[in-house]
């Protein structure tokens, strides 16, 4: 299975600071059909997970453009632009390319 | 909108199975796969499987191949996911996702 490692596991930030979060792929996401399913979950803290960035870099929709994703192959950053209180939780990245899906770790981003 | 209602939590013996549902509204049901995925108690997210209810064809992780039954019910756009021979391991909240919306969950505890 692929091995999604995300780094760092935890990360502290005051409002307002940017931050970005890293999510390495023990093999490449490109698919051969040319899409890269590399995307980012956030699960706030007793909720459910909720899709923020898919296929690398498209923002879904109602998720503010402080977040960016980018990357291509196995190396994959989530970006927050100004970290407001909302944020906080615990990200995840996810592969779809390679069955079965699979998930990094988690990074749990809280305030300084 | 979209939404993706589960059933409520469940207390199990080991030994026995279970099954939740996971209730679609908002689209057309059988247009989308439906995943389910595993949350162990403050862990990371594992995939279990899909299944695409137009045709009930699935597809599922290794790791869970014989511990977790996927159906659906297209008459009341409802997946369905059974658990069997369940052990102190299978204890945690299991969500369905269309990926890109996420049921609430539902926790499984399995204890004597």
């Amino acid at each position: 299975d692929v091995v999604l490692t995300q780094t760092p596991p935890t990360l502290s930030a005051t409002i307002g600071q940017s931050v970005s979060i890293s999510c390495r792929s023990s093999q490449s996401l490109l698919h051969s059909n040319g899409n890269t399913y590399l995307h980012w979950l956030l699960q706030r803290p007793g909720q459910s997970p909720q899709l923020l960035i898919y296929l690398v870099s498209r923002l879904e929709s109602g998720v503010p453009n402080r977040f960016s994703g980018s990357g291509s192959g196995t190396d994959f950053t989530l970006k927050i632009s100004g970290v407001e209180a909302e944020d906080l939780g615990v990200y995840y990245c996810v592969q779809g390319t390679h069955a079965p899906w699979t998930f990094g770790g988690g990074t749990k981003l809280e305030l300084k | 909108q979209v939404k993706l209602l589960q059933s409520g939590a469940a207390l199990v013996k080991p030994g026995a199975s279970v099954k939740m549902s996971c209730k679609a509204s908002g689209y057309t049901f059988t247009d989308y796969w439906v995943s389910w995925v595993k949350q162990s108690h403050g862990k990371s997210l594992e995939w279990i499987g899909e299944i695409y209810p137009n045709s009930g064809a699935t597809n599922f992780n290794e790791k869970f191949k014989g511990k977790a039954t996927l159906t659906v019910d297209k008459s009341t756009s409802t997946a369905y996911m059974e658990l069997s021979r369940l052990t102190s391991e299978d204890s945690a909240i299991y969500y369905c996702t269309r990926g890109d919306y996420w049921g609430q969950g539902v926790m499984v505890t399995v204890s004597s």
